[in-house]
């Protein structure tokens, strides 16, 4: 089966512009966690969606948004970026069902200059 | 943000010793929690999780420690091999399907 695949892989932007990331759960999988990981912060929770719904939100202003399609595949938006926005951005997805287990994808690098 | 990620503690053990790696959680009302190991630019690898009815699970190698009464997890590996070394997270979580993780340890298994 295959794993969580997010792309683009590597992102560089400049300060003011928006992006999106996107996400493909592993099949079977409703739900998917986005991730911010910094040096300085650690692996920090930005959204949780599930069956299109949004269930959960993390401590990020609403530059931040996110979106599930039918197919349980996901996108993440952050618009007007600023040069703190740099981090690695990871998907998880997981059954969806309780507290089952989260499977990372690799990680979009997003650079902003 | 939740995650507190400023300081990552160094374990350094010599190839075929056993590592223990320790983590605090911050919520009492946590009960399910994961280990994770990450590799230099892979993302976050499940390696075994615990739910909060359970004091111990042992899996390929790993063994995880759980005690309620002070908040602690522990993740023993054993017999230490040089693919294990990577960045080891502790994530907790309650009911509301987002994953707190704590800081890390770097696990450095020297040859």
């Amino acid at each position: 089966k295959a794993g969580v695949t997010q792309t683009p892989r590597y992102l560089i932007k400049t300060r003011g512009q928006q992006v999106t990331l996107s996400c493909s759960p592993i099949s079977g999988h409703r739900s998917v966690s986005w991730y911010q990981q910094t040096p300085g912060q650690g692996l920090q929770f930005l959204f949780e969606y599930f069956s299109e719904t949004q269930r959960n939100k993390g401590n990020f202003p609403g530059r931040f948004s996110g979106r599930q399609f039918s197919n349980s595949r996901s996108e993440m938006n952050v618009s007007t970026l600023e040069l703190g926005d740099s981090a690695l951005y990871l998907c998880a997805s997981s059954l969806g069902q309780g507290k089952d287990t989260q499977y990372f994808g690799p990680g979009t690098r997003l650079t902003v200059l | 943000g939740e995650s507190v990620g400023l300081h990552l503690p160094t374990l350094s053990v010599q190839e075929g010793d056993n590592s223990i790696i320790n983590c605090a959680y911050s919520n009492s009302a946590s009960d399910y929690f994961i280990w994770y190991k990450q590799e230099s630019g892979k993302g976050p690898q499940f390696i075994i999780d615990i739910r909060s009815n359970m004091d111990k699970r042992q899996g390929q190698r790993v063994t995880v420690l759980l005690n309620k009464t002070v908040k602690h997890l522990s993740l023993q590996i054993a017999a230490t091999q040089p693919g294990d070394s990577a960045v080891y997270f502790c994530a907790e979580t309650d009911s509301s399907y987002k994953l707190i993780f704590g800081s890390g340890t770097r696990l450095l298994v020297r040859p």
